[in-house]
């Protein structure tokens, strides 16, 4: 069973640039999260997808930040006009309905943007 | 606004002693806590977690325990094992869909 990855591990881009990065949950996890973490900081909840309903986005820190998800798989998390401080690692991750909060979310290793 | 806080950054146990690792919340809508552990280029991965209606949870060398009214849990570890050496993040959630709210972390350190 494969865990949840994340593409690419490593992402530098120059500041006003647009970036994509990928997520691959586990098989059958039907709740999709994405965080990020700054340097020297605890993780932050960006967007939660959940099957067909409307995914959570109340942790998006600005409008240059949006994420799909295709059915219950793949997602995408897209910054437009990528700034400095979005350095980060942002990191994906999935877990099974109703077990995300008592059993644990299960993530991925994560994808380190450097916007210079 | 932290409502989650793990005001140790950085925690130094010998091995075989005990590790205890703290954590504070100011939402008392939270319902479930939860403890990651994370090396460095991974992510994180669950170890334990008490829901708001325990005390006490423990599994193996691992054992959470929550005071409701303090607003505090601590995550100990006996016996502290050099492999056991990663950040430890507290984590809580309310009815917000199981989204988590993580602490800073704190690095422990296990020396041999």
């Amino acid at each position: 069973g494969a865990g949840v990855s994340q593409s690419p591990s490593n992402k530098v881009t120059e500041k006003g640039k647009d970036v994509e990065l990928r997520c691959d949950p586990i098989s059958g996890h039907t709740a999709l999260y994405w965080y990020r973490q700054r340097l020297g900081q605890g993780l932050e909840f960006l967007i939660y997808f959940q099957g067909n309903s409307a995914p959570d986005k109340s942790g998006l820190p600005s409008d240059r930040f949006s994420a799909e998800r295709t059915g219950e798989s793949v997602s995408t998390l897209t910054i437009q006009r990528t700034q400095q401080e979005d350095s980060a690692v942002y990191l994906c991750a999935s877990s099974l309905v109703g077990t995300g909060r008592g059993r644990g979310q299960y993530f991925g290793p994560g994808t380190r943007l450097t916007v210079l | 606004d932290q409502q989650v806080k793990q005001n140790s950054p950085s925690l130094s146990v010998q091995e075989g002693r005990i590790s205890i690792l703290n954590c504070d919340y100011t939402n008392s809508m939270f319902d479930y806590f939860l403890w990651y552990k994370k090396y460095p280029a991974e992510g994180p991965t669950f170890l334990i977690s008490i829901s708001s209606i325990k005390d006490k949870n423990e599994d193996g060398r691992f054992t959470v325990f929550l005071n409701k009214s303090a607003k505090h849990l601590s995550l100990h570890i006996v016996p502290s094992q050099p492999g056991d050496s990663a950040v430890y993040f507290c984590a809580a959630s309310g009815n917000q869909g199981g989204k988590l709210i993580f602490g800073q972390g704190t690095e422990l350190s296990v020396k041999p």
